[in-house]
């Protein structure tokens, strides 16, 4: 699996769109962009992934780069129970396993 | 609907001593995985069941180690003689054979501390 960069944190306003971005620049072409978050003390928590095009759910919107060596993704309007760590991982869909690798992610830490 | 279930949800036990931890997965998810995460890490892959196919055990550190799923449906991993080095939290997750096949969904945990 490619391997991907992300800033260690950042802060967010309450209410405010939070856009958290991911460097995956040598990711291949049949590798997906996954993102998930962790809140303090729970399981890792699937949001949302994409192949090229951007995608959106009830959680969060990602955009991927038309060159996919980059992505964002969106939480449009942060709340408090939006503080996290965000891991954005890039992978090959197969039935080979689909094991997660999380790397040191970034931790959003969402103010009032 | 009801999500990945553990238990214990925390452990305390002494070292030398056995311990099973136990995972309900999401009903109908053929796919079950654990995992370990110790304090500020990432995901370590342990061990990954999909339907009736022989495991993945790539990831379990030692022979001390093992897991079983009966039935197709709860899970069941065992450390014997633990360590102090195995204190972390262990985590499970399922997923299922249909179009969302590979988001996995966890389950809160057992947090394990060997003294």
């Amino acid at each position: 699996d490619a391997k991907t960069t992300q800033p260690p944190s950042m802060d967010c306003a309450e209410g405010r769109a939070a856009n958290l971005p991911c460097n995956h620049s040598t990711i291949s072409g049949n590798e997906y962009v996954y993102w998930y978050r962790q809140i303090h003390s729970q399981g890792p928590q699937y949001i949302i992934h994409g192949l090229k095009n951007n995608e959106t759910n009830e959680m969060a919107s990602l955009i991927i780069t038309e060159d996919r060596k980059s992505s964002t993704l969106i939480l449009p309007h942060a709340t408090l129970r939006d503080t996290a760590v965000y891991y954005c991982i890039v992978r090959v869909n197969n039935n080979a396993g689909n094991m997660l690798t999380f790397g040191g992610g970034t931790r959003l830490m969402v103010k009032p | 609907g009801a999500g990945v279930s553990q238990s214990p949800s925390n452990k305390v036990t002494e070292k030398g001593k056995d311990v099973e931890l136990r995972c309900d997965p999401i009903s109908g998810h053929t796919a079950l995985y654990w995992y370990r995460q110790s304090l500020g890490q990432g995901l370590e892959f342990l061990i990954y069941f999909q339907g009736n196919s022989a495991p993945d055990k790539s990831g379990l550190p030692s022979d001390r180690f093992s897991a079983e799923r009966t039935g197709g449906s709860v899970s069941t991993l065992t450390i014997q003689r633990t360590q102090q080095e195995d204190s972390a939290v262990y985590l499970c997750a399922s997923s299922s054979t249909g179009i969302r096949t590979y988001e996995q969904y966890f389950g809160p945990g057992t947090r394990l501390t060997v003294t």
